[in-house]
């Protein structure tokens, strides 16, 4: 049983373009979700989603973010025109039922 | 304020010591989980507590949750260098049990 898979692990981006994170949660895992981690700084929630649908999405910046989680497929972090206060390890967790919740390796966003 | 403070935010023991971080909560804890992260990593599930007076152990890392649930202390015997790293509790609060929020976590540092 394959772990939390996060693509691309690094990702560089020049500012105002977009990033595309995708998270491919545990087999039979039905939840996910993304924190940002910047350096030298804790984990901070930003989204949690069920298969299509948005369950908590208090830490998301009003702007520029969003976040789906498909009937089929990964789950997608998007930042549209990155700026470079957007650098920083964005992980991905999934659970069955809210309960554990089993981390990606992360996926490094530098923005130049 | 921090919901989720630990303590200490960092510590250095010598290989062979014993050491405990602790998590302490300013609200009531619907569940209480322990990670550990090395450097540029992802998270690795260390245990979950859920009931008042739980404690757990895995190989030489053991974890209790008071009986108020609102702090944790986790407790390594016989550190090793293998044991450093970033240790992080998350937590589910009682009425917000969706997302998992984390304390900004300690760093150990094992010598030889």
């Amino acid at each position: 049983n394959a772990g939390v898979m996060q693509n691309p692990r690094h990702l560089v981006r020049r500012r105002g373009q977009e990033a595309r994170l995708r998270c491919s949660p545990m087999k039979g895992h039905s939840h996910v979700y993304w924190y940002r981690q910047l350096p030298e700084e804790g984990l901070k929630f930003m989204v949690y989603l069920q298969k299509e649908n948005i369950i908590d999405e208090s830490g998301m910046p009003k702007e520029r973010f969003s976040a789906e989680f498909p009937k089929e497929g990964p789950s997608i972090l998007r930042i549209q025109q990155v700026v470079r206060g957007d650098s920083a390890a964005y992980f991905c967790a999934s659970s069955t039922d809210g309960s554990e919740a089993f981390f990606g390796q992360g996926t490094r966003l530098t923005v130049v | 304020s921090q919901e989720l403070e630990q303590s200490p935010q960092s510590l250095i023991v010598q290989e062979g010591k014993n050491l405990t971080i602790n998590c302490t909560s300013s609200k009531t804890l619907y569940g209480l989980y322990w990670y550990k992260q090395k450097y540029g990593e992802g998270l690795i599930f260390l245990m979950m507590l859920q009931k008042g007076g739980e404690e757990k152990s895995h190989e030489k890392i053991t974890a209790k949750l008071d009986e108020k649930k609102q702090q944790s202390s986790l407790h390594i015997t016989a550190s090793q260098p293998s044991h450093a790293g970033i240790y992080l509790c998350g937590a589910r609060f009682t009425g917000t049990a969706s997302k998992l929020t984390f304390g900004t976590g300690t760093r150990l540092q094992v010598t030889l």
